[in-house]
């Protein structure tokens, strides 16, 4: 398995401002993934951020609104840019490790963000 | 994208067997389909997966019939602490994506 911290854990921000969540991972991992769950709602897949390589956004985001770094294969950023109320949402990272089950992700805590 | 159909919510006494049915009809060939579990205020967590038939572990068991467009989740004994949302949903690993669907709400109760 893998453990995997998230910082911060939630915050408040204002219209118009940017928040970059970190990700922590304490093994070595090729893939990770970043979401997005409004409240109530399901998850959504913002990217896949591997090492050494620009981040795959999905359809309806960004790299402008949700840039992304990976500068080692434990630690990712995303940041949400110029944040509007729309923004607010529990923004998760997650991770496969090589050769274990096939889709089997884990997840950090979540980051609860909410734009005032 | 991957796409699954199953309930909005279910309930159920402590003790009972819990069956959650997934429609998924356009799973491509090489998918599993799969299962996550989600507490308030936490991430999903992996529950099990399989691709054909029925799959077991310590958790669950995953019935899968011969034409894969269905699964169901069986949760043997249901307690208090099995209420979570339950997800099905399949994606490729090779990409790394998966696909998460609306989710079962599943409320146990005494």
């Amino acid at each position: 398995s893998a453990v995997i911290s998230q910082k911060p854990s939630r915050d408040i921000c204002q219209r118009g401002t940017s928040l970059t969540i970190q990700c922590q991972v304490d093994s070595q991992v090729t893939m990770m993934f970043w979401y997005r769950q409004q409240p109530g709602q399901s998850l959504t897949l913002i990217a896949t951020a591997n090492q050494g390589s620009e981040a795959t956004y999905e359809s309806g985001f960004v790299i402008d609104k949700f840039p992304i770094s990976r500068p080692n294969l434990t630690f990712s950023t995303l940041t949400v840019s110029n944040m509007s109320p729309e923004d607010s949402s529990i923004y998760l990272c997650s991770v496969t490790l090589p050769g274990e089950v096939y889709n089997e992700q884990f997840f950090g805590p979540g980051t609860r963000l909410t734009v005032l | 994208l991957a796409k699954t159909t199953q309930p909005i919510s279910m309930d159920s006494y402590e003790g009972q067997e819990v069956n959650i049915t997934c429609s998924h009809n356009n799973i491509a060939t090489n998918d599993y389909i799969t299962w996550y579990q989600q507490f308030p205020s936490q991430g999903p967590r992996f529950i099990i997966q399989g691709y054909k038939t029925k799959v077991t572990n310590e958790v669950a068991s995953l019935f899968i019939p011969a034409d894969r467009k269905s699964s169901t989740l069986s949760l043997p004994r249901v307690s208090l602490s099995d209420t979570a949302v339950y997800y099905c949903l399949w994606g490729s690993s090779t990409l790394g994506r998966l696909y998460f669907g609306r989710g079962t709400q599943l409320t146990v109760w005494p």
